[in-house]
């Protein structure tokens, strides 16, 4: 049964780069059945969807975030990353890492989620 | 259109049944999916492609969709129900994921 536990600093100071570390666990990231996603949600604000990447390397990325967004994998150590850079406060959020099904490319899901990892922009 | 839209907040009596709605032109290509989501805690998925439902999850969850709307129906609402709900697909374009805004629902 798939695991993901995000992981990185707590707190990131403004115009810095936020990086953050999902670590997969009871399956391997190099499957062709998932794809890997970020996904953050401000606090008592919705769910916004940040970028997804394919094991292969392909990445797919929220237009009003490409600019500043790169995910990547590291299949030796099973875990995606993120980097956000030149944040300002308006990123504080609780950031998830989750697991992305698509069968065919009508159906899409994420599950499992990551128990998330608050980020907190400020100097 | 990249955008989902959801009624804000929503209620139901206990034991009744409500439909949470989730509308968007994606949606006439992309199955949505369902998460519920209870303060403090990550989402949970509990609906995804036609009407499929997670192991674990109750039978009372079902999904529907017609036209440019998707639905989640609860039908015999539990206290425990009561949580924040958003749908999710692919937008228009396919090469990106949208949430909705998420509908906030009351069991009274």
């Amino acid at each position: 049964q798939l695991q993901l536990q995000e992981s990185g600093p707590g707190l990131v100071k403004p115009s810095e780069t936020l990086s953050l570390t999902c670590t997969v666990s009871g399956g391997s990231i190099s499957s062709s059945s998932y794809y890997w996603g970020w996904i953050r949600q401000p606090p008592g604000k919705g769910l916004e969807w940040i970028g997804s990447i394919y094991y292969s390397g392909s990445t797919y990325y929220n237009p009003s975030l490409k600019s500043r967004v790169t995910i990547s994998v590291d299949t030796s150590k099973n875990q995606f990353s993120l980097k956000l850079s030149s944040v300002t406060a308006a990123d504080t959020a609780v950031y998830y890492c989750a697991s992305l099904h698509s069968p065919d490319f009508w159906t899409n899901w994420f599950d499992p989620w990551g128990q998330g990892t608050l980020v907190t922009v400020s100097s | 259109s990249s955008e989902l839209t959801q009624d804000p907040a929503v209620s139901v009596a206990l034991g009744q049944t409500v439909r949470i709605t989730c509308q968007g032109d994606s949606l006439r290509s992309y199955y949505a999916s369902w998460y519920q989501q209870k303060p403090g805690q990550a989402p949970v998925l509990v609906i995804y492609g036609k009407n499929n439902r997670p192991s674990g999850i109750p039978d009372r969850f079902s999904g529907s969709s017609s036209g440019n709307t998707a639905s989640l129906t609860i039908t015999g609402a539990q206290a425990e129900d009561e949580a924040d709900y958003y749908c999710n697909s692919r937008d228009s374009s396919g090469n990106s994921w949208v949430f909705g805004g998420g509908t906030k629902l009351t069991v009274l």
